[in-house]
């Protein structure tokens, strides 16, 4: 059964950081990309960042960029996500996803919740 | 920036024809790809590369395609199908990857 498990949400106050972790099962996590989606409470997708199959490439949506930053740990077929300096507009719920040109498929989401 | 932009809703009767489209300058040159939502749950893929059906989708759902914009069709619309959907593809260079504002299906 193909499984991904986000977790590490939680609440953070303004100017925060949290490391967000995705544990992935069922399918080969070596030999694909994986992304970071999020949503906002009420609103639409929003990709977040994509990571190569090595690592060696790394793409981030320009609200997050210079903030987040997207690994991976193959051996663990682990995502993460270090999100530094968070903002209010960082909450939402984060999932991760694997990418075969879409998104396919999806954890169940963690919720961020950034206020003070 | 690159956009897409989807209608925020669409409405329909059981069994009539949804349609949602999906407009994009960059959308000649990438493929789209539609997802479902439904409230509380995880997006779900619907459609890849315009018109392929992952398995297990049922048959009722279909993309298309013609020049700057893409469309998911609902044949048979049933109740369950009420849900959020989007469209998502990719900017011209092929690096990152863009979503539509959702379209909100409400079966009538």
């Amino acid at each position: 059964e193909v499984q991904l498990v986000e977790s590490g949400g939680g609440l953070v106050q303004p100017g925060g950081s949290l490391r967000l972790s995705c544990v992935v099962s069922g399918f080969n996590f070596t030999t694909s990309w994986m992304s970071w989606v999020r949503q906002a409470p009420g609103k639409g997708l929003e990709w977040v960042a994509n990571i190569k199959q090595d690592g060696s490439e790394r793409y981030y949506a320009d609200s997050v960029k210079g903030r987040f930053t997207i690994s991976r740990d193959n051996a663990k077929k682990s995502l993460y996500l270090q999100m530094n300096t968070l903002r209010g507009d960082d909450t939402a719920v984060y999932y991760c996803a694997r990418v075969e040109g879409g998104f396919d498929p999806w954890g169940q989401g963690t919720l961020i919740t950034v206020s003070s | 920036s690159y956009e897409l932009t989807q209608p925020p809703s669409v409405s329909v009767s059981p069994g009539q024809t949804a349609r949602i489209t999906c407009s994009g300058d960059s959308l000649p040159k990438q493929y789209a790809y539609w997802y479902q939502q439904r409230p509380g749950q995880a997006p779900v893929l619907l459609i890849y590369k315009d018109s392929d059906r992952p398995s297990g989708i049922p048959e009722r759902f279909s993309g298309s395609r013609s020049g700057t914009r893409v469309t998911l069709t609902i044949s048979g619309v049933q109740a369950e199908d009420e849900a959020d959907y989007y469209c998502q593809s990719t900017d011209s260079s092929g690096t990152y990857k863009i979503f539509g504002g959702g379209t909100k299906l409400t079966v009538l």
